[in-house]
């Protein structure tokens, strides 16, 4: 198993420009989740996805949209890049119970110019 | 609302030494807690959970840590600090009374020096 895959590991883009986040887990697990990392800050979830064709704000969701394209995959867009959306951004996904642990990818490190 | 603050964003100890990270929660349910690691450049693991039962709990690599309802805290130690310990360490929590997603704490940045 590859647990949670994350797609691209690095990215610059300049003001202005889109782009598209992938994440996919491989563990039939129902709800995933979008958070950002800057330092000094811990974690802030984006958005999150309880279930296939569901999905919820956060606490910064301002900028991004999400999409649950199955139960596999979610993926975070930005419309238009802004520098503040510099960040190292990971998925995660966690299983049914709420005793469960959520498992994180490897992360995605977005530069914005 | 919930939640979690860690004391200290920089904790340096010897190579041997006790490690002692702190976490304090506030949360308006009986609260799960959560540790995660951090190693550079890697996503977040989990060091070990407090759900229900015994308070002590014990992690990875030697890790444990003692949820105390009185205290509202769940503070996270090993005895004996080794080098591969260095990491940025988190404390989590459910983020509202449905427990679906979670926040974090600011993180802990463990050095150990040789």
């Amino acid at each position: 198993n590859a647990g949670v895959t994350q797609t691209p590991k690095f990215q610059v883009l300049k003001t202005g420009q889109s782009m598209t986040l992938q994440c996919a887990q491989d563990m039939n697990h129902n709800s995933m989740y979008w958070y950002r990392q800057d330092p000094g800050m811990g974690l802030r979830l984006i958005y999150y996805s309880a279930s296939e064709g569901t999905t919820d704000k956060g606490e910064v969701p301002n900028g991004y949209n999400v999409s649950r394209l199955n139960k596999r995959e979610f993926s975070l867009r930005l419309e238009s890049a802004a520098p503040s959306q510099t960040s190292v951004y990971f998925c995660a996904s966690k299983g049914q119970s709420s005793y469960n642990e959520q498992f994180f990818g490897p992360g995605t490190r977005l530069t914005v110019l | 609302a919930q939640s979690v603050t860690q004391l200290g964003s920089h904790v340096s100890v010897s190579e041997g030494a006790l490690v002692l990270l702190r976490c304090n929660y506030s949360s308006s349910v009986p609260p799960y807690l959560f540790w995660y690691v951090q190693y550079p450049n890697q996503g977040l693991q989990l060091l070990l959970k407090y759900t229900t039962g015994a308070t002590l709990v014990k992690g990875i690599n030697g890790f444990e840590a003692e949820f105390k309802k009185s205290e509202t805290s769940f503070h996270l130690t090993k005895p004996s600090a080794h080098m591969s310990d260095a990491a940025e360490y988190f404390c989590a929590l459910p983020m509202d009374t449905g427990r679906r997603a979670l926040t974090f704490g600011s993180g802990t940045r463990l050095q150990v020096q040789p």
